[in-house]
């Protein structure tokens, strides 16, 4: 079936350092991207998002990059802080019903060291 | 604060209890959605409300009943759970279409 998926589901940086997490999917009808930022304790929080009309885009320290030849996303994150520490997560959104359904990879965890 | 509330934080019950949890959205959305988060698991979404009507059931079992009196309250009625049940429980609203969803800090709930 289709599946949306994290290539490492840990990821251990310096501060300061630039992180990459990285993230397949395989439905090629999927058209809305969205990476999602979850902390202990808390649900997951919107960080950035893209169409599949894009490439790139970009955010406050943020880029989220598409290649739809190989149906990959990342999330490359500039000068990474301890406040980055969390589970990142992908989700293709697919239409169901006439709703937009989202499906999520399973999370990457970040470890910031200070 | 996302304005999606969820009540109670925590939850323990036994296998014969009924219980129910609650969402609010305060973002004036027109759908909701209730997920269930498992350790080392995807999100897995259990049902899907859009103007107040399910639209999307994902097979899960009827020992959950999903109710959406309003376009701001979800409800997640629970009986006769089994343990592996004990999950978090995420509630998200969005405005409808190709829109992000905004989460509830979820119901840590263990079934015992």
């Amino acid at each position: 079936g289709e599946s949306v998926g994290l290539h490492l589901p840990t990821l251990s940086v310096q501060e300061g350092d630039n992180s990459i997490i990285n993230c397949a999917y395989s439905n090629s009808a999927s058209d809305y991207f969205i990476w999602y930022k979850q902390e202990s304790g808390k649900g997951p929080q919107f960080i950035i998002d893209i169409r599949s009309n894009m490439d790139k885009r970009q955010g406050q320290r943020v880029t989220v990059l598409l290649n739809k030849t190989v149906k990959h996303l990342s999330l490359q994150i500039a000068a990474t802080q301890p406040g980055d520490s969390a589970v990142y997560f992908c989700a293709e959104n697919i239409v169901s019903g006439g709703s937009y359904i989202p499906t999520f990879g399973r999370g990457t965890s970040l470890i910031v060291h200070p | 604060e996302t304005g999606v509330t969820q009540t109670p934080r925590h939850l323990v019950m036994g296998m014969t209890n009924k219980k129910s949890l609650k969402c609010e959205q305060h973002l004036g959305h027109n759908a909701m959605y209730w997920y269930k988060q498992s350790a080392k698991k995807p999100l897995e979404l259990m049902f899907v409300y859009s103007l107040e009507e399910r639209v999307e059931n994902n097979s899960v079992p009827s020992r959950f009943s999903p109710e959406c009196p309003n376009s701001s309250h979800l409800f997640l009625h629970l009986h006769t759970l089994q343990p592996e049940d004990s999950a978090l429980y995420l509630c998200a609203s969005s405005p409808g279409g190709e829109k992000t969803q905004y989460f509830g800090p979820g119901t840590r709930l263990l079934v015992l």
